[in-house]
């Protein structure tokens, strides 16, 4: 079965650190970009970034609203990518979601699968 | 930053045709890309590059374009169509964008 499998929920207090994973199986994980969106509560989904994790080099594009924010990595050796927080805020808490992330034709992005989704809390 | 413009809400009776509509400046240079979410689960894209449908989604779901505006018809709404649904983009650096969501309420 082709799916994206995320970890858990976590709770953190502000200033932690953070790195939340989502392992492809059931693709060719090195043939596709993976990226991540966030949904804060009650809110819209926002694009935070793209990474492409090839066999022979790794590309990035990050929105600016999420550049120097978080941290797109990802293991090829186990197909899984990762979503890193440096030190935690409190409007950091929202639902993210990994999903492949396809190019249309025009170097345009869309998702063709995801993840269930990463609750992160950030709370004192 | 790039933007793209949805209506809130949408509201039909069962039986009926919804349109959503996603206005942009880029829209006529790059493709969209329409995502259905319900309640508590993850987002499903139910048409692609404009117009194409995916695998599994029901014939009524369908998408046009036309200019700076581009248009989700779901023709002969179902109780289940009920959600939120996001128009996707691309701007002119290469990142994505999402519209702001319209809920859809199927009377």
């Amino acid at each position: 079965e082709v799916q994206l499998v995320q970890s858990g929920a976590e709770v953190k207090k502000p200033g932690e650190s953070l790195k939340i994973s989502c392992k492809g199986s059931g693709y060719s994980f090195t043939n596709y970009w993976i990226g991540w969106v966030r949904q804060m509560p009650g809110k819209g989904l926002e694009w935070m970034g793209v990474i492409y994790p090839g066999d022979s080099d790794t590309r990035y594009t990050y929105s600016p609203s999420f550049q120097g924010q978080v941290t797109i990595s990802a293991d090829k050796s186990i197909s899984t990518a990762y979503l890193q927080w440096s030190s935690l805020k409190a409007s950091d808490t929202a639902m993210h979601y990994c999903a492949r992330a396809r190019q249309g034709g025009n170097a345009d992005w869309y998702f063709d699968l995801w993840g269930r989704g990463t609750l992160v809390t950030v709370s004192s | 930053s790039y933007e793209l413009t949805q209506p809130p809400s949408v509201s039909v009776s069962p039986g009926q045709t919804a349109r959503i509509t996603c206005s942009g400046d880029e829209l006529p240079k790059q493709y969209a890309y329409w995502y259905q979410q319900k309640p508590g689960q993850a987002p499903v894209l139910v048409i692609y590059k404009d117009s194409e449908r995916p695998s599994g989604i029901p014939e009524r779901f369908s998408g046009s374009s036309s200019g700076t505006t581009v248009t989700l018809t779901i023709s002969g709404v179902q109780a289940e169509d009920e959600a939120d649904y996001y128009c996707q983009s691309t701007d002119s650096s290469g990142t994505g964008v999402f519209g702001g969501g319209t809920k859809l309420t199927v009377l």
